[in-house]
């Protein structure tokens, strides 16, 4: 009964490959978040999308493209991979904000990305 | 200034010690306060949400000070499991949606 899943939780691969990180929640929720966090351990915000629509999206590379056919579902296509895109990429999914308050978001157990 | 900034620590206690540290944010507009914490290698994991009046869950207590822009979580009789990075997140803009980490606060407890 997996609430927020991420698959693989390890990927390895070389430079310049192309790979994607799927993620699917079964929380109902209508919201899925894109976070990286790198060495220094700062988790930051990629994207997000409400409902199949973005709504954030952080100065990231266009190399790495998200992707949300419904919104129990939200992957992540990386391009070209490089080096410093060597990190652990986390999923993530909330309810709607409720009276302008932000509600708690739920994570998937991480992507271990290297890049050889 | 960063959106949220934390005392990296490390803040080493004995068990049953009572340990506590703050978060500073900078938009004074923010209206919603986490505190999730991060085992090694692992996801998030939500602790509380942080109220206006302050709250208790158990042996962890957060409170919020709007006029000094900080949060704070207090834990009383540490437990070795408490050992973990205590994270601090607030939402940053008017954006609903985003919400902002802080790097953590680590806290090891020791037998």
């Amino acid at each position: 009964d997996t609430a927020v899943s991420q698959t693989p939780k390890y990927l390895v691969t070389q430079m310049g490959n192309d790979k994607s990180i799927k993620c699917e929640q079964n929380l109902g929720h209508d919201t899925m978040y894109w976070y990286k966090q790198d060495s220094k351990k700062f988790l930051k915000i990629m994207f997000s999308y409400n409902n199949k629509e973005l709504i954030i999206n952080e100065t990231v590379p266009n190399r790495f493209s998200p992707k949300s056919p419904d919104k129990a579902h939200l992957n992540l296509h990386i391009n070209s991979l490089e080096l410093g895109d060597s990190a652990v990429y986390f999923c993530a999914s909330s309810q709607d904000p409720a009276g302008g308050y932000n509600q708690p978001q739920h994570f998937g157990d991480g992507t271990r990305l290297s890049i050889l | 200034r960063k959106e949220v900034e934390q005392d990296p620590g490390p803040f080493n206690v004995p068990e049953g010690a009572t340990v506590a540290f703050n978060c500073t944010y900078s938009n004074s507009a923010s209206q919603s306060f986490f505190w999730y914490r991060q085992d090694c290698r692992k996801e998030p994991k939500l602790l509380m949400s942080v109220y206006s009046s302050g709250n208790e869950d158990g042996r962890f207590t957060a409170q919020l000070n709007r006029a000094s822009q900080y949060i704070s979580l207090l834990i009383r009789d540490s437990k070795l499991s408490d050992s973990a990075t205590y994270l601090c997140v607030v939402n940053p803009s008017s954006n609903d949606y985003k919400l902002s980490f802080g790097a953590g606060t680590t806290v090891t407890v020791r037998a």
